[in-house]
């Protein structure tokens, strides 16, 4: 199994860009990685998954570099609303993924 | 669209005392689960089930039984509650049971919270 390792808590401002790295040395060939994002009393709420290079959409950006053992989430401009906790997870099979304790950003006005 | 629905939402029980969390979704998804998760902690797997008629443990199976009967349904049975599963569960869906297909995303119920006194 694939672990991950990522900062227990950032904080940021408003307007500023995020970025939060997570580590995985021993990713395997056939592993994804994929982020949630967790607001306090929900449930996990996917933001984006990749396999190499870099993917967009309309809420984040993830940067995978060649070798695959490490990941970026970016966060750009960040507003109050997204304090939460994000979850860096990787893996091939669904029931393998773990969720562990997360990176707490705390965005300050 | 639904998506994950759980109930009931806030729950007491008494130690000893059996209850079903009750999970269906509505997304035609095949792979479900079930994870809890307490204060300050990650979420960890309880059961899940890629199919209807299939069910296999996580990593925290003991003291709770799962069923699928349809595909639809996946409820959580506690058999003799303890003080150690007062807990956050979070019942949970996805198209496969590998995150390699495309857009595979696993959704989440918005949470049981259970306190068991």
């Amino acid at each position: 199994l694939a672990k991950t390792t990522q900062p227990i808590s950032m904080d940021s401002y408003e307007g500023q860009e995020v970025n939060i790295t997570c580590s995985h040395n021993n990713i395997a060939t056939n592993d994804y990685i994929t982020w949630y994002q967790q607001f306090p009393s929900q449930g996990p709420r996917f933001i984006i998954q990749g396999y190499k290079t870099k993917v967009t959409n309309e809420v984040a950006s993830l940067f995978i570099p060649a070798d695959r053992k490490s990941s970026t989430l970016s966060l750009p401009r960040v507003s109050l609303s997204d304090t939460a906790v994000y979850y860096c997870l990787v893996g091939e099979d669904t029931d393998k993924l773990i969720f562990g304790t997360g990176t707490r950003l705390q965005v300050f006005p | 669209n639904a998506g994950v629905t759980q109930t009931p939402k806030f729950q007491v029980l008494k130690t000893g005392q059996s209850m079903t969390l009750q999970c269906a979704q509505d997304m035609n998804h095949e792979y479900m689960s079930w994870y809890r998760q307490d204060p300050g902690m990650g979420l960890r797997l309880i059961h899940y089930s890629v199919g209807a008629g299939i069910t296999d443990q996580g990593e925290v199976p003991n003291g709770y039984n799962v069923s699928r009967s349809t595909t639809e349904d996946f409820p959580l049975r506690l058999l003799s509650a303890a003080p150690s599963q007062t807990s956050v569960y979070f019942c949970a869906s996805s198209y496969s049971e590998f995150t390699e297909h495309s857009g595979n995303t696993i959704y989440f119920g918005e949470g049981s919270w259970l306190t068991v006194v």
